[in-house]
């Protein structure tokens, strides 16, 4: 069965600095990849994904995530993190194709601390 | 456009009363879901409607039932609550089955279960 894991459950920074969440899956085909974050009492939104072509993907707000098929990963970063990006970050992995349902990470939450 | 909208955003129960969560989107999606997200274990997928006219069970479909009651709305129904059924709830919707994988989320129904 395809899973998600992210390996860090609660991560605490200071303002500036270097951020890298990881996410690893398990599944051996094609697959459509997401970083989804949760804002302090907001909905889920999108923050980045991954289909096909360049494996560095750029999302909004400075985050990036690089897709290394070797590995079975797909790490969320981010140069210099401010104190808003402190949120849940959830990451998702997908099957490629129709009618597959996204598979869950548990979630990272991050603190920044000013 | 307002995405998805969930109602109420907060509702307490009392053990064995019931209640209905609604849902609706405007982006005329076809895939839409229920999710419940619980500290320490994510989002987990309660029940999903592939397109008009379809429903089917997610990985925690025990005490709930759902209702596509048209392309736009999607309810979901607690027939007789339980303690263990306080959740925050979140309504999400795709493409088919999601082509893109993209799922956009309404901002939450919080359920307390006394």
């Amino acid at each position: 069965a395809q899973s998600v894991s992210q390996h860090n459950h609660h991560v605490i920074l200071s303002e500036a600095a270097s951020l890298e969440l990881g996410c690893n899956y398990s599944y051996g085909g094609t697959v459509n990849l997401f970083w989804y974050v949760q804002y302090p009492g907001q909905h889920l939104q999108l923050l980045l994904k991954y289909f096909s072509g360049d494996p560095l993907v750029k999302g909004i707000k400075g985050f990036e995530a690089e897709f290394i098929k070797s590995k079975f990963s797909f790490n969320l970063r981010k140069p210099s993190v401010q104190w808003s990006d402190t949120a849940e970050y959830f990451c998702a992995v997908k099957a490629a194709g129709n009618n597959r349902k996204l598979i869950w990470g548990l979630g990272t939450s991050l603190a920044v601390n000013p | 456009n307002a995405g998805v909208t969930q109602t109420p955003k907060f509702q307490v129960l009392k053990t064995g009363q019931s209640m209905t969560l609604q849902c609706a989107q405007d982006m005329n999606h076809n895939s839409m879901y229920w999710y419940r997200q619980d500290p320490g274990m994510g989002l987990r997928l309660i029940y999903y409607s592939a397109s008009e006219g379809t429903t089917d069970k997610g990985e925690v479909p025990n005490g709930y039932n759902v209702s596509r009651l048209n392309k736009r709305e999607f309810s979901l129904r607690l027939e007789s609550a339980a303690p263990s059924q306080t959740s925050v709830y979140f309504c999400a919707s795709s493409e088919l089955q999601g082509i893109t994988g993209e799922l956009f989320f309404g901002e939450g129904s919080r359920l307390t279960v006394l």
